[in-house]
């Protein structure tokens, strides 16, 4: 069956310190993979979306980058945070046909 | 832009009573559509889905309803328990590679 690792579960970073997250799926070949923020009581907001290696989109401008270095990891990476960049992360993976499976999310908090 | 939204932010229902938690959608595009389930500090967790050539459709204690006509979704939740306290999201999808979500409705059961 398909798992979704998604780590760490919780981060606090200075404000201007580099961010990397990591998401890889397992069970699975050329999946969608997707990152989407979550603000606190708030929907979800798709920030990226890879339909394969080397290949992002990106749906928002921000403080933030994607990378698909392999087929089944999607990384989330900053350079220097921002106050604004504090949310609950996640990942998701889809077989390309509309369903999407999240990982449990990485809470971060930039102080 | 377009965007799914959802007329109650919060739903309070007795236990053993049942939950219909609404859903607008303005992408007449739209032929995919997912209910999710979030609890705190979670992922949110696949419910339901139903595609646009359907009109209903059900599962264990669930039910999703489709009007195209009015562009409306609604989730109905037979004899809510206890354990269905989170936030469900409804989420529209009209291209393959993206999964756009609400704002979301907080389910509450009281004893």
């Amino acid at each position: 069956s398909q798992t979704i690792h998604q780590w760490p579960a919780t981060l606090v970073q200075p404000v201007g310190s580099p961010l990397s997250l990591e998401c890889t799926v397992e069970g699975t070949s050329n999946p969608n993979l997707y990152w989407y923020r979550q603000a606190a009581g708030r929907g979800l907001q798709l920030l990226f979306y890879s339909v394969g290696i080397g290949q992002i989109s990106s749906e928002v401008p921000q403080n933030l980058s994607a990378s698909r270095p392999q087929d089944r990891q999607f990384i989330l990476s900053s350079k220097k945070l921002l106050l604004s960049d504090s949310g609950f992360y996640l990942c998701a993976w889809s077989d390309g046909v509309g369903k999407a499976f999240f990982g449990q999310g990485t809470r971060l908090t930039v102080v | 832009g377009e965007s799914v939204g959802l007329h109650l932010p919060t739903l309070s229902v007795q236990e053993g009573d049942n939950s219909i938690i609404n859903c607008a959608y303005s992408n007449s595009a739209s032929d995919y559509f997912i209910w999710y389930k979030q609890e705190s500090g979670k992922g949110p967790q696949f419910i339901i889905d139903i595609r646009s050539n359907m009109d209903k459709r059900q599962g264990q204690r669930v039910t999703v309803l489709l009007n195209k006509t009015v562009k409306h979704l609604s989730l109905q939740i037979a004899a809510t328990q206890p354990g269905d306290s989170a936030v469900y999201f409804c989420a529209e999808n009209w291209d393959t590679d993206k999964l756009i979500f609400g704002t979301g409705t907080r389910l509450q059961v009281f004893p």
